[in-house]
């Protein structure tokens, strides 16, 4: 079964950075679907962030491109989020998701909250 | 951006018909594929796909579920609603990017 888990810190300071992991199992994340970040902001509002193809390539949010990164390790089968100059609007709910051929999400992991505060 | 509008709340009674409804700010098909997908998403939990390309349900989902529509109007349909399905309703376009979500429709009880 494929299973997927996001860790990182739950609190992180305005201007520093956000940095997050998704751990992937039962897949291997190299071998044909994408992977993506996608938020969840007080209030109930989702926001795609990015997504990291099998191949290595990235695709981004215009609205985030200037601050954000994905990378990725395929032998700890882990991919990663960066995001800087984080301020409170980016509280949120972090979650990591399989993206699949018609760029729908049919795996999710359970989310992380982090805080943005002083 | 494709803006995807969705109406806050919806009360039904248990056993009735749920019909929930998305607007997209521009067409999300293609001449092959309505790029619509809805996710079911309960407190504490993860989002879960039930429906993509519109109108195909998702593995392991309830055939209660059932989705329609193409071009700018969606809509997913929970018939008879159950109290399990007591949560909040995304729509998603992929016709282009960057993707978006509607905003959440969160199913009550009447």
């Amino acid at each position: 079964e494929i299973q997927l888990q996001e860790s990182g810190p739950g609190l992180v300071k305005p201007s520093q950075s956000l940095s997050l992991t998704c751990s992937v199992t039962g897949y291997t994340i190299t071998s044909g679907y994408d992977w993506s970040w996608i938020r969840k902001f007080p209030g109930n509002k989702m926001e795609w962030m990015a997504y990291i193809s099998y191949s290595g390539g990235t695709n981004y949010n215009p609205s985030l491109k200037s601050r954000i990164s994905m990378t990725r390790d395929t032998s700890k089968k882990q991919f990663f989020l960066q995001l800087n100059s984080v301020t409170t609007e980016d509280t949120a709910t972090y979650y990591c998701a399989r993206r699949k051929a018609g760029s729908l999400f049919d795996y999710w992991g359970q989310g992380v909250m982090v805080t943005v505060s002083s | 951006d494709i803006v995807l509008t969705q109406s806050p709340a919806l009360a039904v009674s248990l056993g009735q018909r749920a019909t929930i409804s998305c607007r997209a700010s521009q067409s999300v098909s293609t001449s092959s594929y309505n790029l619509m997908h809805w996710y079911q998403q309960k407190p504490g939990e993860q989002p879960k796909l039930l429906i993509y390309d519109a109108s195909n349900l998702a593995s392991g989902i309830p055939v209660r579920f059932s989705g329609s529509g193409s071009g700018t109007d969606f809509t997913l349909t929970i018939n008879p609603v159950q109290a399990d399905d007591i949560a909040t309703y995304y729509c998603q376009q992929s016709r282009e990017f960057p993707l978006t979500f509607g905003s959440g429709t969160k199913l009550e009880i009447k």
